[in-house]
């Protein structure tokens, strides 16, 4: 069975902190994705990567990097948190191929910024 | 610009009736689409997609979908609700602005169904 593993269900952080979200996947897939999901607004992209050391931005990268050392490892930072990053974030894989496979989603992190 | 749109934030059905979760999309050139299921406190999980070909997809625990180019739509669809149908549902298109291998996915904002015994 596919499995994209995210590190924690649920994380409280203080304002000005460093966050680390760690994403593992065991399928051997070469795409990776953080969205983070927000109510009446959807999934937005926020990073993604194609190839190990490879990323890039999505639509909401302000106040994110990503780390991609690793083909199964993608990790999303929060430099300093901040409450307005008080979300659920989402990571997905996917195969690379033509466009038309699906991703695989991980259980998401609830991350609450105080 | 690329876009989906779900219309409706909510849609209620009661058990054992069809059910139909509205979708449409816009993309430049032949779109790619996905429906995704999530339950309470879970990641998404995958239910269908159209590439190409017959304009009726059929998908996982008995869901299809019915793509009409024409209405640029993609709405899902259930001869029969169940209560544990029950969940959020989004539709995704993949964005054509990023070619090749990397299908980075476009969402609509999501659709709660809520079936009722």
């Amino acid at each position: 069975d596919v499995k994209v593993t995210q590190s924690s269900r649920y994380l409280v952080k203080r304002t000005g902190e460093k966050v680390f979200l760690e994403c593992v996947q065991d399928m051997d897939h070469e795409n990776m994705f953080w969205y983070r999901q927000d109510p009446g607004l959807g999934l937005r992209l926020i990073y993604f990567s194609y190839d190990v050391k490879m990323k890039e931005k999505g639509d909401i990268p302000e106040g994110y990097s990503v780390s991609r050392e690793k083909k199964e490892r993608f990790s999303l930072i929060l430099e300093s948190a901040s409450t307005n990053q008080t979300s659920m974030y989402l990571c997905a894989s996917s195969v690379s191929g033509t466009g038309w496979t699906e991703a695989f989603f991980g259980q998401g992190t609830r991350l609450t910024v105080v | 610009a690329q876009s989906v749109a779900q219309p409706e934030d909510q849609v209620n059905v009661a058990e054992g009736n069809p059910l139909t979760v509205k979708c449409t999309y816009s993309v430049s050139g032949n779109p790619y689409l996905f429906w995704y299921v999530q339950y309470p406190n879970r990641g998404l999980q995958f239910l269908l997609k159209y590439i190409t070909g017959d304009n009726l997809v059929k998908g996982s625990y008995g869901f299809e979908a019915e793509f009409n180019k024409s209405q640029t739509s993609f709405h899902l669809k259930k001869p029969s609700a169940l209560v544990s149908d029950s969940a959020l549902y989004f539709c995704a298109v993949r964005d054509p602005n990023y070619g090749g291998a990397t299908n980075k996915l476009i969402f609509g904002t999501g659709t709660l169904l809520a079936v009722q015994p």
